[in-house]
């Protein structure tokens, strides 16, 4: 159990459009899904925690018009980069967050591989 | 702030024993995570520590000294599927309330025979 999904797993971009990434928790019910950036050979930077049914919170230095998070419901949350640009070029990967037992535990999804031209 | 150091690189020989390495500084602790990543891929959860001492799972193994803000984390009997980067994660509060991962830049792991 506890599979997370993302679609599509590999994206190429013409600068200037908008790319939506989705996350889907497949069994099991997540309230809260996180939203991370990974460079090559750098560690996840967390961007956004995404909550069901209200706005998501944005870390320091993530621009929310450029990168806008929804989660219409507990299985499912977006990430679209708007306007993108070459520097948006990066590995995006979401996690859910399931309360299991002692351990809040994040599961992570397979990432996406945005590359913009 | 948010500091977590850990190797970047380490080798090791397949069948044998390697410890890596973790020192945090953050504003907060609710617990460590390490996981491992295979390149392209999402990282898979190995461990957790909230509690001083060590937490056996296997081949896997992790300990917690909170006063020291350290962990490790060993691996016995290594096997060349083991060459993956392994993350060390602090789960601490965030302004907004709720818990957050911090991650290290993770150690990649090479097992050679």
């Amino acid at each position: 159990g506890a599979v997370v999904s993302q679609h599509p797993s590999r994206v190429i971009c013409k600068s200037g459009t908008s790319v939506k990434i989705e996350c889907r928790s497949l069994d099991f019910q997540a309230t809260t899904m996180f939203w991370y950036r990974q460079f090559p050979k750098k560690s996840l930077m967390l961007m956004a925690t995404s909550n069901e049914g209200s706005k998501a919170t944005y870390e320091q230095g993530v621009e929310k018009d450029k990168f806008l998070i929804n989660h219409a419901s507990l299985t499912l949350s977006t990430l679209t980069v708007t306007s993108a640009h070459p520097e948006d070029s990066s590995f995006y990967i979401c996690s859910a967050r399931r309360d299991s037992g002692r351990v809040d535990t994040q599961y992570f999804g397979p990432g996406t591989r945005l590359t913009v031209l | 702030g948010q500091n977590i150091d850990q190797p970047t690189e380490m080798t090791a020989t397949e069948g044998a024993i390697v410890q890596i390495n973790c020192t945090y500084q953050t504003s907060g602790f609710n617990g460590l995570f390490w996981y491992q990543q295979h390149a392209g891929e999402a990282p898979t959860f190995l461990s957790y520590n909230v509690l001083d001492g060590l937490e056996e799972k296997g081949r896997f193994s992790s300990f917690l000294s909170r006063s020291k803000g350290y962990s490790y984390l060993l691996l016995k009997e290594l096997q060349m599927k083991d060459s993956a980067s392994y993350l060390c994660a602090v789960r601490a509060p965030s302004s907004g309330g709720y818990n957050k991962l911090i991650f290290g830049a993770g150690t990649r792991l090479a097992v050679h025979p």
